[in-house]
C-alpha cells in the first residue's frame, strides 16, 4: 500500500524568506502528485499537479518537483508572504485510481 | 465553469441520527470520491464513484455509504452516527485523463453531539 510522509509537520519562516516542502511517496508507480493548500476549515486548493512523466511544474512563486526513482517530491515557495501561511499536502495517484494524502506541513509566515 | 459543490456547509446531528451530504462536481466531470478529515486522522479516503458505480472503497464501516446520479453529482449517507464521525467531510470532482487533476468542495463540517 502507498505511503506518503510529509516533513517537516510544522514550519515557521519569517517574510520573504524562500523554502522548501518534502513529500516522500514509498512506491514508485505512480500516476501523478499532486500539490494542494488547505486553510483552516476549508477545502483543499489544488497548486501543482506533476505527471509521472514530468520533472517539474511551475506557478509564480511556486515550484514543485518530482524525481520518481527516490519516491520524493519538493514544493518549493519563493519570497513567502503571510497569506501562503496555511497546511500543504501532496497526494499521488497510482494502479487503483486512488489518490493518497500525506498529513501535510502546517507553514506559518510571520510578518 | 462553477467549482465543486458540497452542502450543507454546516450540520449538527445527535448520537444515533444519520445524515445526507451532497456533491456536484465540476460540470463534465465524472468521477467523484468523498474524503473524511480530522485532526488527529489526517485525510482518510472513503470511496469514489465514476459513472453511477462505485470505483474504489476506503477501510470505513458500513455505516457510510454513498451513490451517484446520471448527472455525476453524489450523495453519502452516514447511519448511526456515533461522536467519532465529527469531521470535516470532503468531496473531490477528478479531471480525464490525462491530468485526472482532483478539484474539492469546500466540505461540510459536522458535528456529532
Amino acid at each position: 500500500k502507498q505511503e506518503v510522509t510529509q516533513i517537516p509537520a510544522a514550519l515557521s519562516v519569517p517574510e520573504g524568506e524562500n523554502l522548501v516542502l518534502n513529500c516522500s511517496f514509498t512506491d514508485s508507480a505512480i500516476y501523478n502528485l499532486q500539490w494542494f493548500r488547505q486553510d483552516p476549515g476549508k477545502g483543499l486548493t489544488s497548486l501543482l499537479l506533476i505527471q509521472s512523466s514530468q520533472r517539474e511544474q511551475t506557478s509564480g512563486r511556486l515550484n514543485a518537483s518530482l524525481d520518481k526513482s527516490s519516491g520524493r517530491s519538493t514544493l518549493y515557495i519563493a519570497a513567502s508572504q503571510p497569506g501562503d501561511s496555511a497546511t500543504y499536502l501532496c497526494a499521488v495517484s497510482g494502479t487503483g485510481n486512488q489518490f493518497y494524502f500525506g498529513t501535510g506541513t502546517s507553514l506559518t509566515v510571520i510578518p | 465553469k462553477a467549482g465543486v459543490t458540497q452542502t450543507p456547509r454546516y450540520l449538527i446531528k445527535t448520537r444515533g441520527q444519520q445524515v445526507t451530504l451532497s456533491c456536484s462536481p465540476i460540470s463534465g466531470h465524472r468521477s467523484v470520491s468523498w474524503y473524511q478529515q480530522t485532526p488527529g486522522q489526517g485525510l482518510q479516503f472513503l470511496f469514489e464513484y465514476f459513472s453511477e458505480t462505485q470505483r474504489n472503497k476506503g477501510n470505513f464501516p458500513g455505516r457510510f455509504s454513498g451513490r451517484q446520479f446520471s448527472n455525476s453529482r453524489s450523495e453519502m449517507n452516514v447511519s448511526t452516527l456515533e461522536l467519532g464521525d465529527s469531521a470535516l467531510y470532503l468531496c473531490a470532482s477528478r479531471e480525464a485523463p490525462p491530468n485526472e487533476k482532483l478539484f474539492f468542495g469546500s466540505g461540510t463540517q459536522l458535528s456529532v453531539l
